[in-house]
């Protein structure tokens, strides 16, 4: 059983396109999040939802919206794909990020090629 | 302004040598750090972590130390394994009472090579 999956694995699309990654947890975690590593491989978060509420926003740019149906899914769409949004995005989820040792468990990866 | 930073790229250790990979920081928040070992095309695992009000946590093979006074922990892998060829990045975040709400902020990776 995988307990964080994401699809699609890979993604290949045109530039100005929008395009959705889904992402589920079976772990019964109350958090999800975005990371998304680039070509000099950062992992950075995107956004964190707490119980389908937004939590974290990290300055991305509004062409990128979450959307979270329910706690153990987490989808992210992103309007007028650009160059730049090519990337490998991982999804994560823990369990209580208050806590003091809160640790997240990540998806496979989507990576995203724009053409 | 990277605040976790792996600053040795590559590793290679022979099998049945130690691994020892390092990682700095420089928010004196973060009290909660986090190894994780990540395989081509595959997601981040988590390896191991550590709280700051320890200076050791050890699983295994794995043992990772702190040093909060140096901002600096490493990861000692003993004895290395062919199969522990992998990305590992270091991680912390701000834990309870921070103001990140579980937001990790990760190191460059450190790409670790082990000889048969």
């Amino acid at each position: 059983d995988t307990a964080v999956s994401q699809t699609p694995k890979y993604l290949v699309t045109q530039m100005g396109n929008d395009k959705s990654i889904k992402c589920e947890q079976n772990l019964g975690h109350d958090t999800m999040y975005w990371y998304k590593q680039d070509s000099k491989k950062f992992l950075k978060i995107m956004f964190s939802y707490n119980n389908k509420e937004l939590i974290i926003n990290e300055t991305v740019p509004n062409r990128f919206s979450p959307k979270s149906p329910d706690k153990a899914h987490l989808n992210l769409h992103i309007n007028s794909l650009e160059l730049g949004d090519s990337a490998v995005y991982f999804c994560a989820s823990s369990q209580d990020p208050t806590g003091s040792t809160d640790t997240q468990y990540f998806g496979p990866g989507t990576r995203l090629t724009v053409l | 302004d990277q605040q976790v930073k792996q600053n040795s790229p590559s590793l290679s250790v022979q099998e049945g040598r130690i691994s020892i990979l390092n990682c700095d920081y420089t928010n004196s928040m973060f009290d909660y750090f986090l190894w994780y070992k990540k395989y081509p095309a595959e997601g981040p695992t988590f390896l191991i972590s550590i709280s700051s009000i320890k200076d050791k946590n050890e699983d295994g093979r794995f043992t990772v130390f702190l040093n909060k006074s140096a901002k600096h922990l490493s990861l000692h892998i003993v004895p290395s394994q062919p199969g522990d060829s992998a990305v590992y990045f270091c991680a912390a975040s701000e834990g309870r009472g921070g103001t990140s709400y579980g937001k990790l902020t990760f190191g460059q990776g450190t790409i670790l090579t082990v000889h048969p």
